[in-house]
């Protein structure tokens, strides 16, 4: 089975600075790579997704995230954060079939002015 | 990509009492899914809705918990059962799309039991 596995539940940074949210994955096949996110009081959006092709993708609101095949690593970055990206993060994997989805357990990511 | 739409955006419901939750897609599609997401936690489906054959539950998941009906390709119901404090949860509705399977997600349905 595969797992997903984002390290910290919890980021603070501040305003302008650069964001980064970890995410790591265990898979025994290529996987398809995606970052979600959840403002409060709503559901998921889709922020980006990996399927093949260009190890970097560009997001919405100004993410982008790396796919590092050596390191199973699809970290979230932003160079300057906002404070409208106060919200909670979540690294997602599902298999070539887009069958099965594996979230990770999430990050809080908090922005102070 | 779809437009899911559920009802209720969210309830305060007495312990025992049951609830049903409505999702409206505004296309016709495949695959639905129920999430659950606890306080503070990641998401975890509960069960695959195709239309025209009985929900697939996941382990922990029962069909007298939380009967799903999926009577046609945009439209599904989760009903949760018989419920207990331990049932607040956010009850998310998605739809599977794209050549990745990408899952998109209605706004959730809070519920809080008492």
């Amino acid at each position: 089975a595969q797992s997903v596995t984002q390290l910290g539940s919890h980021v603070s940074v501040s305003e302008g600075a650069l964001v980064l949210l970890r995410c790591n994955y265990s898979s025994s096949v290529p996987p398809y790579l995606f970052w979600y996110v959840q403002y409060p009081n709503q559901g998921l959006q889709l922020l980006l997704k990996y399927t093949t092709g260009a190890t970097l993708v560009k997001g919405i609101n100004g993410f982008e995230a790396e796919f590092k095949k050596s390191e199973t690593s699809f970290h979230l970055t932003k160079p300057s954060a906002h404070m409208s990206d106060a919200a909670e993060y979540f690294c997602a994997v599902s298999d070539n079939t887009g069958n099965q989805f594996y979230f990770g357990t999430g990050t809080s990511l908090t922005v102070i002015p | 990509s779809a437009v899911i739409s559920q009802k209720p955006s969210r309830d305060i419901c007495q312990r025992g009492t049951s609830l049903t939750i409505q999702c409206q897609v505004d296309s016709q599609v495949t695959m639905m899914f129920w999430y659950r997401q606890q306080p503070g936690q990641s998401l975890t489906l509960i069960a695959t809705a195709n239309q025209g054959s009985e929900a697939t539950y996941e382990s922990g998941f029962v069909i007298d918990k939380f009967p799903i009906s999926r009577p046609n390709l945009t439209f599904s119901t989760l009903t949760v059962s018989n419920m207990s404090p331990e049932d607040s949860s956010i009850y998310l509705c998605s739809v599977g799309e794209g050549a990745a399977g990408e899952l998109f997600f209605g706004e959730g349905s809070r519920l809080t039991v008492l």
